[in-house]
């Protein structure tokens, strides 16, 4: 049974840092690509980022590239999002997810809240 | 950015009849490859999202035959058969064809 088991979530002030995890199971890890995707309260999704199943390839919404890097460590099956520079509208779901373009399972979730 | 379109943004429909939802997409998803790379999801009330159909009419393992995808370059629909209580919730759309990915607005499917 695939699972995605996302941790590191929680209330960090504007500016700061959060590092998202996500621990997964069921499936070979690195034979997929894995992206995060986000929901803000009671907003619709977003799609966030995308890495490859080695990790050399990478891609980011315009919203968050240059402050959000995506990391994945193949040999731990855990896909990792560092996120820098948080503002209010970072706050949100953050949903792993397996898969590049064909996104058929998903965590559920951790909530990032950033406020002062 | 591809701009997904759905509509309506939300539906009230009674158990036994149909629904249907519309995707358009500011640029054909078909890629040269001859796939064309649309998806449906629905998200349950307080549940993640789950991919319904893939590819803009293959349905998922276990997804049942009451939901149907069809349609071609940038007009795409979303069809119940017929509407059970557990379907309620979100369809989003969304495609892969290019970064970055983007998903439509969201439907509200909800049970008279």
């Amino acid at each position: 049974e695939v699972q995605l088991l996302e941790s590191g979530g929680g209330l960090v002030q504007p500016g700061g840092s959060l590092r998202l995890s996500c621990s997964a199971s069921g499936f070979t890890f690195s034979g997929y690509g894995m992206s995060w995707v986000r929901q803000a309260p009671g907003k619709g999704l977003e799609w966030v980022s995308v890495i490859s199943e080695s990790g050399s390839s990478t891609h980011y919404a315009d919203s968050v590239r240059g402050r959000f890097t995506i990391s994945r460590d193949n040999s731990r099956d855990t896909l990792s999002l560092q996120m820098n520079s948080l503002r209010a509208e970072d706050s949100a779901v953050y949903y792993c997810v397996k898969g590049w373009g064909h996104h058929d399972y998903w965590g559920q979730g951790t909530l990032v809240t950033v406020s002062s | 950015d591809v701009v997904m379109t759905q509509t309506p943004l939300s539906l009230s429909v009674t158990p036994g009849q149909p629904a249907s939802i519309s995707c358009k997409s500011s640029q054909s998803l078909l890629h040269n490859n001859g796939k064309t790379y649309l998806y449906w999801y629905l998200q349950r009330p307080g549940q993640p999202p789950q991919l319904l159909i893939y590819e803009v009419s293959n349905r998922l393992s276990g997804v049942p035959d009451r939901f149907s995808g069809s349609g071609s370059g940038t007009d795409f629909t979303l069809k119940i058969s017929r509407v059970e209580a557990e379907d309620v919730g979100v369809y989003y759309c969304m495609q892969s064809i290019q970064f970055p990915r983007t998903l439509g607005q969201g439907t509200k499917l909800e049970i008279k």
